[in-house]
């Protein structure tokens, strides 16, 4: 299986900083890789695809880079609604695996 | 727009078997792959595995001899058994809809989740 390791494992931040969250893999996936957000009690919500396409409706805030092995997702500048937890996943094959996910706190 | 939702118990015992439906509403079941994945208390997300609308499945090895998947196009339904549960099952159960396109696998549209707690 092909392991996801995400840093850090948390975050405490304050509304309007930039975050940057890292996503590694333990073998290339080329471009493979998404980014899910999830509120507490809620489902994730699929927020960047392939990488670095945003999904419809994600606010512009919200980027995601990388390829191979090394992927980061960053908001510019966080908003309220943003305090949640960060999970990025790989598509490159199954069995699908997620990383154990990176939570935003208010500082 | 598309919706789906999970419906099951909330309790299973030990060495007993999950049974959980996820109804599809507003859209079509063909196309895409019908996604089940869980998520432990406090702990991360864990892909269990797919069925798409022929009925041909894929499924976590390591759960692989446990996991049954399936499909019922007239119901616009799909559902999961998950049989000899013990305690390291109980988790929230999301279904999801499963896209495989040129950029690889990704789950645009999930289920609220459903809490199945094995106990006795």
């Amino acid at each position: 299986d092909i392991q996801m390791t995400q840093s850090p494992s948390s975050l405490s931040v304050s509304v309007g900083d930039r975050v940057t969250i890292t996503c590694r893999a333990s073998q290339s996936i080329s471009t493979y890789l998404n980014w899910y957000q999830q509120i507490p009690g809620k489902a994730p919500k699929l927020l960047i695809y392939g990488a670095s396409s945003l999904h419809t409706g994600v606010p512009s805030r919200f980027s995601g880079s990388g390829s191979g092995t090394e992927f980061t997702l960053a908001i510019s500048s966080l908003q309220p609604e943003d305090f949640a937890t960060y999970y990025c996943q790989q598509g490159y094959k199954t069995p699908i695996t997620f990383g154990q996910g990176t939570r935003l706190d208010i500082k | 727009q598309v919706q789906l939702q999970e419906s099951g118990p909330g309790l299973v015992k030990p060495s007993e078997t999950l049974s959980l439906t996820c109804t599809v509403s507003g859209g079509s079941i063909s196309s895409y792959f019908w996604t089940w994945i869980r998520q432990p208390p406090g702990k991360g997300l864990e892909w269990i595995g797919h069925v798409n609308y022929s009925g041909s499945t894929n499924y976590k090895p390591s759960l692989q001899s446990r996991v049954t998947m399936s499909v019922d196009m007239s119901n616009t339904q799909f559902s999961l058994n998950l049989s000899s549960v013990t305690a390291a099952d109980t988790a929230v159960y999301f279904c999801a809809r499963g896209f495989l396109g040129v950029r690889g696998w990704s789950f645009d549209l999930w289920g609220r989740g459903h809490l199945i707690t094995v106990s006795s």
